[in-house]
């Protein structure tokens, strides 16, 4: 069965304070797998995905995913964390092919605190 | 560009009503999700449409949910008759053909049946 799994419901985090959130998938869903992000009240944005190419992909507010295939694993890190971060993480992947539909974890509520 | 619009933004309505949520999606965009997001099953693509057509209804939970896509620029989302387990927040979802890789949501419709 088609699946992403994230590990951790919630992460709470002090300010600067490095952080890991944990997402795993079933090798049936491996392809192309993202990362979203949900801010209080707003709808999801993607922070960053892996196609193909370098495993290592980076977002431009300073997380960053590797694509781990002997792991199945596709964890988000950010070397030090800020207020403004708190919020929803979700991690999706899918399929090659003409299918559009993403495969969500159920998501992990980050709470960095001061 | 707007960006995806939703409306009505917060919906509260009464067991046994019926229930139409409305989307916009970006201009030039070919493909358009309904999501449904709850607490305890987490976000849930309920169906989504390619040129106008449906594609994949696979999780339309039942007869009471309809979606149409009349044009380009518009759908809709309809629960007759809406029951409590209904309540939600809705989400709406657009991506193109040329960067099929990133679905852009609009900020979500909350809707509470009582």
């Amino acid at each position: 069965a088609q699946s992403v799994t994230q590990l951790d419901s919630q992460v709470p985090v002090f300010e600067e304070a490095p952080v890991e959130l944990r997402c795993n998938y079933s090798s049936s869903v491996s392809v192309y797998l993202f990362w979203y992000v949900q801010y209080p009240n707003q709808g999801l944005q993607l922070l960053l995905k892996y196609l193909s190419g370098s495993t290592l992909v980076e977002s431009i507010n300073g997380f960053e995913a590797e694509f781990n295939k002997s792991q199945t694993s596709f964890h988000l890190r950010k070397p030090s964390v800020h207020i403004s971060d708190t919020a929803e993480y979700f991690c999706a992947g899918r399929n090659a092919g003409n299918n559009r539909k993403l495969i969500w974890g159920l998501g992990t509520s980050l709470a960095v605190n001061p | 560009d707007a960006g995806v619009i939703q409306s009505p933004r917060h919906e509260v309505t009464e067991m046994g009503q019926e229930v139409t949520l409305r989307c916009k999606p970006i201009s030039g965009h070919d493909y358009l999700f309904w999501y449904r997001q709850t607490m305890m099953r987490g976000l849930e693509l309920l169906i989504y449409f390619n040129n106008n057509v449906p594609i994949d209804d696979s999780g339309m939970p039942e007869d009471r949910f309809s979606a149409k896509m009349p044009n380009a620029s518009f759908s809709t989302l309809k629960i007759q008759p809406s029951e409590p387990r209904d309540s939600a927040v809705y989400f709406c979802a657009s991506s193109s053909r040329d960067h099929w890789n990133e679905q852009f949501f609009g900020p979500g419709t909350r809707l509470t049946v009582l």
